[in-house]
């Protein structure tokens, strides 16, 4: 089972900043934090991922909260094409196994 | 390059038949899988192979029988296909570095089968 709980969906006006959230209140301390996102129906795309601290990459920042508890993904400026469904993945450290929830379906709005 | 290739990418079959599905990465990845999404479009994870050796086989029915052949491929054969196979069948491969610590999951483009 997943460990991780999503909005169902969520829209965003285009230009503005998308953040979505992500509870993962029985998360391990060797537990990483994932985002991946699937536009339409093409193969899932991985995004970013942290341990403790917050991260930022070209495509997104992740904010994690200080008891790992919960995190936020963050598109700085979401385009119509990020309009995709949206994982946050909980994996254990030193395990290959990835366990996918039912995710955010985020619709940018123009 | 594509990354992961799976093929065919579209497979319509009947029901009772055996069909097999092919993916391959050009990475240099040690670690390749296979994941199911269905029509209410969860994805679960069937199979793992670490090179070549089965390291995750979840509660998928023995109709379905995956093989690696080398650390680059991994396929996916199905006997006695049913409806409810019917889904997109999404690889994987992804690396694990020296501290023993997996990296992220890179997907190839689903193969969405269709069993009649």
């Amino acid at each position: 089972d997943a460990k991780t709980t999503q909005p169902t969906s969520m829209d965003c006006a285009e230009g503005r900043a998308a953040n979505l959230p992500c509870n993962h209140s029985t998360i391990s301390g060797n537990e990483y934090v994932y985002w991946y996102r699937q536009i339409h129906s093409q193969g899932p795309q991985y995004i970013i991922h942290g341990l403790k601290n917050n991260e930022t990459n070209e495509m997104a920042s992740l904010i994690i909260t200080e008891d790992r508890k919960s995190s936020t993904l963050i598109l700085p400026h979401a385009t119509l094409r990020d309009t995709a469904v949206y994982y946050c993945i909980v994996r254990v450290t030193g395990t290959y196994k990835y366990i996918f929830g039912t995710g955010t379906r985020l619709k940018v709005l123009a | 390059d594509t990354a992961v290739s799976q093929t065919p990418k579209y497979l319509v079959t009947q029901m009772g038949n055996d069909k097999s599905i092919k993916c391959e990465q050009n990475l240099g990845h040690d670690t390749m899988y296979w994941y199911k999404q269905d029509s209410k479009k969860f994805l679960k994870i069937m199979f793992s192979y670490n090179n070549k050796e089965l390291i995750i086989n979840e509660t998928v029915p023995n109709r379905f029988s995956p093989k690696s052949p080398d650390k680059a491929h991994l396929n996916l054969h199905i006997n006695s296909l049913e409806l409810g196979d019917s889904a997109v069948y999404f690889c994987a491969s992804s690396q694990v570095d020296r501290g023993g610590t997996t990296g992220e999951l890179f997907f190839g483009e689903g193969s969405r089968l269709t069993v009649l």
